[in-house]
């Protein structure tokens, strides 16, 4: 089945740094979305992308839809404790049989340098 | 609140039982998906309404699992004869219908334990 490959897995930020992670894929998606998962509660959508080379911001995040269309990047600047948590890309395709799930990456989590 | 509601938030249950759980999705949306996640992992796709019917579901949707939204607003999902690799978070989300719009907004889950 499809996967996506999500790294870092895990990365410790420093209030102020600026923070990247990327998302690639063997296939092909038409939608890319980034949420963000505190513990115990469910994934909250950050960007939506619908196409390719689309760059989009909301406040201090900025992610980018690959002219590949099998990749997808977010970056958070001048990062603040309450960035901490797991960022889960996720990639949507509306073919091949699969109209409703999204399909998600294992997930980059973020902590607090000690 | 107007977001995605899910009831119970936790659940343990003993091995063999059955459970159901609800999800009230935002009231407009007339899409809802069910996902179960497991420690360390994303979210895996489970079943996916449009309005009343049930239009996709995933090999991991075994014989044990149920999932229905009688009315096109709230949906169930029962598990039949718990086992204890069913132990996860179920989430529901939801969204509005239209070709390009694949924005799905998530409940905080529900937490099964299976003993």
């Amino acid at each position: 089945g499809q996967q996506l490959n999500q790294s870092p897995q895990s990365m410790f930020i420093q209030e102020g740094e600026d923070v990247s992670m990327n998302c690639t894929s063997s296939s092909i998606f038409n939608t890319w979305l980034w949420y963000k998962q505190d513990p115990g509660e469910g994934p909250v959508l950050l960007i939506a992308l619908y196409k390719a080379g689309e760059l989009t911001s909301n406040g201090r995040l900025t992610a980018q839809f690959g002219i590949t269309r099998k990749d997808s990047f977010l970056n958070i600047s001048a990062s603040i404790p309450s960035d901490v948590g797991i960022y889960f890309c996720a990639g949507h395709m509306n073919y091949g049989g699969s109209q409703g799930n999204l399909i998600f990456g294992k997930g980059t989590k973020l902590s607090v340098k000690p | 609140d107007t977001g995605v509601s899910q009831d119970p938030r936790h659940k343990i249950t003993k091995r063999g039982q059955n459970v159901t759980f609800r999800c009230d999705p935002i009231s407009e949306h007339n899409r809802l998906y069910w996902y179960r996640q497991t420690l360390g992992q994303g979210p895996e796709f489970l079943t996916y309404f449009q309005n009343e019917a049930q239009l996709e579901k995933s090999r991991l949707l075994s014989d044990r699992f149920s999932a229905e939204r009688p009315k096109g607003s709230f949906s169930t999902l029962e598990i039949q004869r718990t086992e204890q690799g069913d132990s996860a978070m179920y989430l529901c989300a939801s969204s509005e219908s239209g070709r390009d719009n694949n924005e799905q907004f998530f409940g905080p889950g529900t937490r099964l334990t299976v003993l």
